[in-house]
């Protein structure tokens, strides 16, 4: 069974654009979260989706968003890039929402802003 | 949230067993402690997780105190390969019954040989 796919890998990008990073779970898998890892601040909880539904969010400004489609794949959305958006972007899937349930998580985008 | 607290590193011999504590005394009752570990620069990998019974996996064990309020991970055999950060989590209640990971800043494991 393939595990957590998260493209791309590797991103530059400039101050003040927006960028999008996809997450496809594992198969059977309806959850997905996110994750921002940065040396500063470790691996912080940014979102959590369950059946195209936004179940949890972290505590990150407006400018990231997220969706999940109906096939349970993800995406998030930063806009109006910082400096401080630099970071190792880390997706995980389980099968629900469940605390009794595994995360997964993929390899992660990382992404720097220049 | 609950709170996680761990040695901020370790140390241990190859092939001897490594005991990883982790301290959550505002566990609530419905709270799950759970373990990962994140090989530098790579997604976590999750290890083990319980609720108040002792666990067993192929990786590892976790033993989990009477009052919940502490636990320790156990790797039977410790290898070079199991270098790594490890992460005791509590995986919080909400009021949605999701289920997101707070991460705590995890015990640097190094194995020597």
């Amino acid at each position: 069974k393939a595990g957590v796919t998260q493209t791309p890998r590797y991103l530059i990008k400039t101050r003040g654009q927006q960028v999008t990073l996809s997450c496809s779970p594992i198969s059977g898998h309806r959850s997905v979260s996110w994750y921002q890892q940065t040396p500063g601040q470790g691996l912080q909880f940014l979102f959590e989706y369950f059946s195209e539904t936004q179940r949890n969010k972290g505590n990150f400004p407006g400018r990231f968003s997220g969706r999940q489609f109906s096939n349970s794949r993800s995406e998030m959305n930063v806009s109006t890039l910082e400096l401080g958006d630099s970071a190792l972007y880390l997706c995980a899937s389980s099968p629900t929402v469940s605390m009794n349930t595994e995360a997964f998580f993929g390899q992660g985008t990382r992404l720097t802003v220049v | 949230d609950a709170k996680t607290t761990q040695p901020t590193s370790m140390d241990c011999a190859e092939g001897r067993a490594a005991n990883l504590p982790c301290n959550h005394s505002t566990i609530s009752g419905n709270e799950y402690v759970y373990w990962y570990r994140q090989i530098h620069s790579q997604g976590p990998q999750y290890i083990i997780h319980g609720l108040k019974n002792n666990e067993t996996n192929e990786m590892a064990s976790l033993i989990i105190t009477e009052d919940r309020k502490s636990s320790t991970l156990i790797l039977p055999h410790a290898t070079l390969r199991d270098t790594a950060v490890y992460y005791c989590i509590v995986r919080v209640a909400g009021s949605s019954n999701t289920g997101k990971l707070i991460f705590g800043q995890g015990t640097t494991l190094q194995v020597k040989p």
